[in-house]
């Protein structure tokens, strides 16, 4: 099973600042590395996916890098909406697994 | 718009059994891989089980293997799971989440559904 590893566990920040996070794979996940956003109370919220493209709807400023066991979501600049916890997820084989999160607050 | 609507949800004591539902509409549910997606109250995402659009293929985490069953209806359009022998740590939000690509399984999630509550506890 591949395990994903998310740093930091929590990141506090100001609106307006950019927001880097990682997801650290035990091996290689090939392209297919997507990144959700979760916001309390509610369903998770497809960001990005096989590492780079942002879903239908996504602004801008959320981009995607990475390949073979090491991505970053990058934040360029902060709205207050985007203050929430963010998850990677892989597919390998027949197991979809997902990091542990990261929590983005407000500093 | 895509719509997955769950139910089912509610309180059961250990070694018991549930059955969950998701209602999907504004899509061709019969030409999707569909799967269920469980958060544990305060803790991460983990995928539980899939099923292929035709129901001829399912896949389960290791940790419900034996006790959890994916099903579908595609006349009806919706997506079940039934929990026998609910364990403490089953006890989770379960959603309903759809393949990004009709027939095929897909690498993530496109759309989720807003989750159904199952507490496990005596």
């Amino acid at each position: 099973e591949i395990v994903l590893t998310q740093s930091p566990a929590t990141l506090s920040l100001s609106p307006g600042e950019r927001a880097t996070l990682s997801c650290r794979a035990s091996q290689s996940v090939s392209s297919y590395l997507a990144w959700y956003q979760q916001k309390p109370g509610q369903a998770p919220r497809l960001l990005i996916y096989d590492v780079s493209n942002r879903a239908t709807g996504i602004p801008a400023r959320f981009s995607g890098s990475g390949s073979g066991t090491d991505f970053t979501l990058t934040i360029s600049s902060l709205e207050p909406e985007d203050f929430a916890v963010y998850y990677c997820q892989q597919r390998i084989n027949w197991l979809w697994t997902f990091g542990q999160g990261t929590k983005v607050g407000i500093k | 718009d895509v719509q997955l609507v769950e139910s089912g949800g509610g309180l059961v004591q250990p070694g018991g059994s549930l059955r969950l539902s998701c209602a999907a509409s504004g899509f061709t549910f019969s030409s999707y891989w569909m799967n269920w997606v469980r958060q544990a109250p305060g803790k991460g995402l983990e995928w539980v089980a899939n099923i292929k659009q035709d129901g001829s293929e399912k896949y389960y985490v290791d940790s419900v293997k034996g006790r959890f069953t994916i099903s579908r209806d595609n006349a009806k359009n919706s997506l079940y799971l039934q929990m026998n022998s609910l364990r403490a740590e089953d006890a989770a939000v379960y959603y309903c989440a759809r393949a990004p690509y009709s027939r095929q399984p897909g690498t993530f999630f496109g759309y989720w559904g807003q989750g159904t509550l199952v507490t496990v506890s005596s």
